[in-house]
């Protein structure tokens, strides 16, 4: 089993729909969670931190699920500018390493 | 306080060459990480570094490929002889924290090998 797994897609949506992304990972003793976004031939950038309670930055909503292992990210009123690869990140401070997904490939449509 | 900062940008090397390549991370932060992206996949980890020393290798092939993250200097990721299929983009990332914090991420430099 991979350490941290996503649905690589791609999520093909019209402008204005909402879509959700899912990542399990398999260390139980994760510690920090993130979403990165990658557009094309580019460098990722962190677009989220991913916190037990939940988090919501705008059009963004980040879900955590220690019991199940999972993250979320719920991206609603979808631009197409949200168009690009989401990746979900993983922290293990007793592991010191950053495990990134594979990546989900979302396009927006007009 | 400049970002990540990677050269170069884009490397040509023919088979055989060496290639090194070079990050020098963030202000204040010790930790770096190299990845690896072949086109249309995702980041592969390869290696995690603090200052002078490997922490983490277990991404990193086991012949041609080395890295370094000197007490002065940019770290290096070097690649001996190298081959067609180690045509890719290399992207470095550094960290304050063990982990714990953001990576953050340089441009990458994009090796190809003719």
């Amino acid at each position: 089993r991979k350490e941290v797994e996503q649905d690589p897609g791609p999520f093909n949506v019209p402008e204005g729909a909402t879509v959700a992304f899912n990542c399990t990972y398999s260390n139980s003793a994760s510690q920090s969670f993130f979403w990165y976004r990658q557009d094309c031939r580019k460098e990722p950038k962190l677009l989220m931190s991913v916190y037990s309670s939940g988090n919501e930055d705008g059009r963004f909503t980040a879900q955590l699920n220690r019991a199940s292992q999972y993250i979320s990210l719920l991206i609603r009123d979808s631009k197409l500018s949200d168009s690009a690869t989401y990746l979900c990140v993983v922290a293990n401070t007793g592991g010191f390493k950053t495990i990134f997904g594979a990546g989900t490939r979302l396009f927006v449509k007009a | 306080n400049a970002g990540v900062m990677q050269n170069p940008r884009h490397l040509v090397r023919r088979r055989g060459q060496e290639a090194r390549l070079r990050c020098s991370p963030m202000k204040g932060h010790s930790h770096v990480y190299w990845y690896r992206q072949l086109p249309e996949e995702g980041l592969k980890f390869m290696v995690y570094l603090q200052k002078e020393n490997i922490i983490d290798e277990s991404g990193m092939p086991k012949e041609r490929f080395s890295a370094e993250f000197p007490k002065e200097g940019p770290s290096i990721l070097r690649i001996q002889q190298v081959v067609r299929g180690d045509s890719a983009a290399y992207f470095c990332a550094s960290s304050l924290g063990q982990g714990n914090t953001e990576a953050f991420f340089g441009q990458g430099t994009r090796l190809t090998v003719v």
